[in-house]
Protein backbone atom coordinates (compact mmCIF):
# COMPACT_ATOMS: atom_id res chain seq x y z
CA UNK A 1 0.00 0.00 0.00
CA UNK A 2 1.38 3.10 -0.87
CA UNK A 3 -0.60 5.70 0.28
CA UNK A 4 -1.66 8.74 -0.91
CA UNK A 5 1.24 10.25 -3.31
CA UNK A 6 1.66 13.92 -4.25
CA UNK A 7 4.56 15.43 -6.73
CA UNK A 8 6.24 17.97 -6.59
CA UNK A 9 6.63 18.02 -2.75
CA UNK A 10 7.91 22.04 -3.64
CA UNK A 11 7.26 24.25 -5.81
CA UNK A 12 9.09 27.91 -6.19
CA UNK A 13 7.74 30.16 -8.76
CA UNK A 14 7.52 33.42 -9.96
CA UNK A 15 4.47 35.87 -9.15
CA UNK A 16 2.17 35.38 -12.14
CA UNK A 17 3.05 31.93 -13.50
CA UNK A 18 0.72 29.05 -13.64
CA UNK A 19 1.52 26.11 -11.35
CA UNK A 20 -0.12 22.53 -11.71
CA UNK A 21 0.01 20.33 -8.94
CA UNK A 22 -0.11 16.57 -9.10
CA UNK A 23 -2.71 13.81 -6.29
CA UNK A 24 -2.60 9.84 -6.82
CA UNK A 25 -4.92 8.80 -4.47
CA UNK A 26 -4.73 4.93 -2.29
CA UNK A 27 -6.11 2.73 -5.03
CA UNK A 28 -9.77 2.13 -5.44
CA UNK A 29 -10.25 5.12 -3.28
CA UNK A 30 -13.57 6.89 -4.81
CA UNK A 31 -13.57 10.23 -3.01
CA UNK A 32 -10.51 12.90 -3.65
CA UNK A 33 -9.99 15.98 -1.77
CA UNK A 34 -7.92 19.07 -1.82
CA UNK A 35 -6.83 21.53 1.24
CA UNK A 36 -5.19 24.13 1.76
CA UNK A 37 -2.45 24.87 5.10
CA UNK A 38 -0.73 28.04 5.39
CA UNK A 39 1.73 28.26 8.45
CA UNK A 40 0.12 28.09 12.27
CA UNK A 41 -3.47 27.25 10.55
CA UNK A 42 -5.58 23.74 10.42
CA UNK A 43 -5.88 22.87 6.81
CA UNK A 44 -8.74 24.03 4.74
CA UNK A 45 -11.35 22.58 2.30
CA UNK A 46 -10.62 23.76 -1.42
CA UNK A 47 -12.60 20.98 -3.22
CA UNK A 48 -13.49 17.07 -3.50
CA UNK A 49 -14.50 14.88 -6.25
CA UNK A 50 -16.26 11.47 -6.44
CA UNK A 51 -14.54 9.18 -9.27
CA UNK A 52 -14.41 11.85 -11.92
CA UNK A 53 -17.62 14.16 -11.15
CA UNK A 54 -16.30 17.37 -9.13
CA UNK A 55 -18.74 17.95 -6.62
CA UNK A 56 -17.89 20.92 -4.76
CA UNK A 57 -16.07 23.15 -5.99
CA UNK A 58 -17.64 26.71 -4.45
CA UNK A 59 -14.64 26.68 -2.17
CA UNK A 60 -11.92 26.74 -4.73
CA UNK A 61 -10.46 30.50 -3.23
CA UNK A 62 -10.95 32.36 -6.43
CA UNK A 63 -11.20 31.66 -10.03
CA UNK A 64 -7.21 31.10 -10.72
CA UNK A 65 -7.78 28.03 -9.08
CA UNK A 66 -9.38 24.73 -10.64
CA UNK A 67 -8.70 21.24 -10.18
CA UNK A 68 -9.70 17.84 -12.40
CA UNK A 69 -9.68 14.19 -12.05
CA UNK A 70 -10.43 13.13 -15.43
CA UNK A 71 -10.13 9.37 -15.25
CA UNK A 72 -11.33 9.21 -11.89
CA UNK A 73 -7.64 8.47 -10.64
CA UNK A 74 -5.15 10.83 -10.06
CA UNK A 75 -6.27 14.45 -10.05
CA UNK A 76 -4.71 17.89 -10.50
CA UNK A 77 -5.06 21.21 -8.79
CA UNK A 78 -3.77 24.45 -11.27
CA UNK A 79 -3.30 27.62 -9.71
CA UNK A 80 -2.98 30.33 -12.63
CA UNK A 81 -1.22 34.10 -12.01
CA UNK A 82 0.08 33.02 -8.40
CA UNK A 83 0.04 35.65 -5.98
CA UNK A 84 2.28 35.81 -3.21
CA UNK A 85 -0.78 34.78 -1.26
CA UNK A 86 -1.15 31.59 -2.74
CA UNK A 87 2.08 30.90 -0.81
CA UNK A 88 1.04 27.64 1.74
CA UNK A 89 0.97 23.95 1.73
CA UNK A 90 -1.50 22.08 -0.87
CA UNK A 91 -2.78 18.75 0.45
CA UNK A 92 -4.54 16.03 -0.71
CA UNK A 93 -6.79 12.93 0.82
CA UNK A 94 -8.42 10.53 -0.17
CA UNK A 95 -11.10 7.77 1.10
CA UNK A 96 -13.09 4.97 -0.09
CA UNK A 97 -16.71 6.35 0.71
CA UNK A 98 -17.85 2.69 0.03
CA UNK A 99 -21.37 2.39 0.21
CA UNK A 100 -22.45 5.41 0.87
CA UNK A 101 -20.80 5.45 4.37
CA UNK A 102 -18.07 7.95 4.46
CA UNK A 103 -14.82 7.18 6.41
CA UNK A 104 -11.61 8.73 7.25
CA UNK A 105 -9.61 10.79 5.02
CA UNK A 106 -5.85 9.78 4.42
CA UNK A 107 -3.56 12.42 3.68
CA UNK A 108 -0.63 12.79 1.15
CA UNK A 109 2.85 14.19 2.32
CA UNK A 110 1.65 17.29 0.45
CA UNK A 111 3.28 19.92 -1.99
CA UNK A 112 4.85 23.28 -0.47
CA UNK A 113 4.32 26.16 -2.76
CA UNK A 114 6.56 29.38 -2.59
CA UNK A 115 5.44 32.16 -4.72
CA UNK A 116 8.45 34.70 -5.00
CA UNK B 1 -20.99 28.70 9.25
CA UNK B 2 -19.27 25.93 11.21
CA UNK B 3 -16.40 26.84 13.71
CA UNK B 4 -14.28 24.05 15.47
CA UNK B 5 -12.08 25.67 18.51
CA UNK B 6 -9.25 23.95 19.80
CA UNK B 7 -7.41 25.00 23.30
CA UNK B 8 -5.24 25.25 24.47
CA UNK B 9 -3.54 26.41 21.15
CA UNK B 10 0.08 26.29 22.77
CA UNK B 11 1.11 23.68 25.29
CA UNK B 12 4.53 22.68 26.98
CA UNK B 13 4.47 20.22 29.41
CA UNK B 14 7.18 17.83 31.18
CA UNK B 15 7.31 14.36 30.63
CA UNK B 16 5.62 12.00 32.55
CA UNK B 17 2.14 14.54 33.49
CA UNK B 18 -1.35 14.65 31.80
CA UNK B 19 -3.30 17.21 29.81
CA UNK B 20 -6.38 17.08 27.88
CA UNK B 21 -7.27 18.78 24.84
CA UNK B 22 -10.43 20.44 23.98
CA UNK B 23 -12.29 20.71 20.59
CA UNK B 24 -15.63 22.40 20.34
CA UNK B 25 -17.53 22.97 17.62
CA UNK B 26 -20.50 24.85 16.42
CA UNK B 27 -22.78 22.46 14.47
CA UNK B 28 -24.45 19.19 15.28
CA UNK B 29 -22.22 16.04 14.14
CA UNK B 30 -21.38 12.61 14.88
CA UNK B 31 -18.27 12.70 12.94
CA UNK B 32 -14.88 14.05 14.91
CA UNK B 33 -11.34 13.44 13.85
CA UNK B 34 -8.40 13.89 15.31
CA UNK B 35 -5.01 14.14 13.41
CA UNK B 36 -1.19 14.45 14.33
CA UNK B 37 0.99 16.80 12.44
CA UNK B 38 5.06 16.72 12.95
CA UNK B 39 7.07 20.14 11.38
CA UNK B 40 6.66 19.99 7.37
CA UNK B 41 5.16 16.76 7.16
CA UNK B 42 1.10 16.09 6.53
CA UNK B 43 -1.10 14.78 9.11
CA UNK B 44 -1.70 11.17 10.50
CA UNK B 45 -4.55 10.23 11.47
CA UNK B 46 -5.37 9.34 14.93
CA UNK B 47 -8.57 8.22 16.10
CA UNK B 48 -12.09 8.73 14.35
CA UNK B 49 -14.80 8.88 16.29
CA UNK B 50 -18.46 8.23 14.75
CA UNK B 51 -20.96 8.51 17.69
CA UNK B 52 -21.80 10.16 20.95
CA UNK B 53 -19.95 8.66 23.65
CA UNK B 54 -17.40 7.34 21.81
CA UNK B 55 -14.18 6.71 23.44
CA UNK B 56 -10.98 5.47 21.33
CA UNK B 57 -7.68 4.56 23.15
CA UNK B 58 -3.79 4.46 21.44
CA UNK B 59 -0.43 4.33 23.79
CA UNK B 60 -0.78 7.36 25.69
CA UNK B 61 -3.67 8.92 24.17
CA UNK B 62 -7.66 8.89 24.66
CA UNK B 63 -9.82 10.62 22.87
CA UNK B 64 -13.69 11.41 23.69
CA UNK B 65 -16.46 12.52 22.06
CA UNK B 66 -20.09 13.89 23.57
CA UNK B 67 -22.04 15.33 20.87
CA UNK B 68 -24.18 16.63 22.96
CA UNK B 69 -22.16 19.41 24.62
CA UNK B 70 -20.35 19.19 20.96
CA UNK B 71 -17.13 18.87 22.54
CA UNK B 72 -14.06 15.85 22.21
CA UNK B 73 -11.46 15.54 24.62
CA UNK B 74 -7.85 14.62 23.80
CA UNK B 75 -6.03 13.37 27.00
CA UNK B 76 -2.54 12.03 27.09
CA UNK B 77 -0.99 10.20 29.95
CA UNK B 78 2.36 9.91 30.96
CA UNK B 79 3.34 12.06 28.24
CA UNK B 80 6.37 11.51 26.49
CA UNK B 81 8.50 13.87 24.46
CA UNK B 82 7.98 11.47 21.20
CA UNK B 83 4.76 12.78 21.36
CA UNK B 84 5.59 16.41 20.66
CA UNK B 85 3.71 17.57 17.72
CA UNK B 86 0.48 19.76 16.97
CA UNK B 87 -2.90 17.85 17.22
CA UNK B 88 -5.85 19.02 15.13
CA UNK B 89 -9.58 17.86 15.53
CA UNK B 90 -11.68 18.13 12.54
CA UNK B 91 -15.92 17.63 12.36
CA UNK B 92 -17.63 16.57 9.13
CA UNK B 93 -21.20 17.35 8.87
CA UNK B 94 -22.21 16.65 5.50
CA UNK B 95 -20.97 13.17 4.88
CA UNK B 96 -17.69 14.83 3.62
CA UNK B 97 -19.63 16.89 1.02
CA UNK B 98 -17.96 20.10 2.83
CA UNK B 99 -14.62 17.95 3.74
CA UNK B 100 -13.28 18.31 6.98
CA UNK B 101 -13.46 21.59 9.16
CA UNK B 102 -10.03 21.64 11.53
CA UNK B 103 -9.42 23.61 14.38
CA UNK B 104 -6.25 25.63 14.58
CA UNK B 105 -4.25 22.95 15.89
CA UNK B 106 -2.76 22.19 19.67
CA UNK B 107 1.40 22.92 19.28
CA UNK B 108 2.52 20.40 21.79
CA UNK B 109 5.79 20.36 23.57
CA UNK B 110 6.54 17.62 25.60
CA UNK B 111 10.16 18.85 27.27
CA UNK B 112 12.47 15.51 29.41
Amino acid sequence: DTGVSQDPRHKITKRGQNVTFRCDPISEHNRLYWYRQTLGQGPEFLTYFQNEAQLEKSRLLSDRFSAERPKGSFSTLEIQRTEQGDSAMYLCASTPAVGGEYNEQFFGPGTRLTVL
Amino acid sequence: ELKVEQNPLFLSMQEGKNYTIYCNYSTTSDRLYWYRQDPGKSLESLFVLLSNGAVKQEGRLMASLDTKARLSTLHITAAVHDLSATYFCAVDVRGGADGLTFGKGTHLIIQP
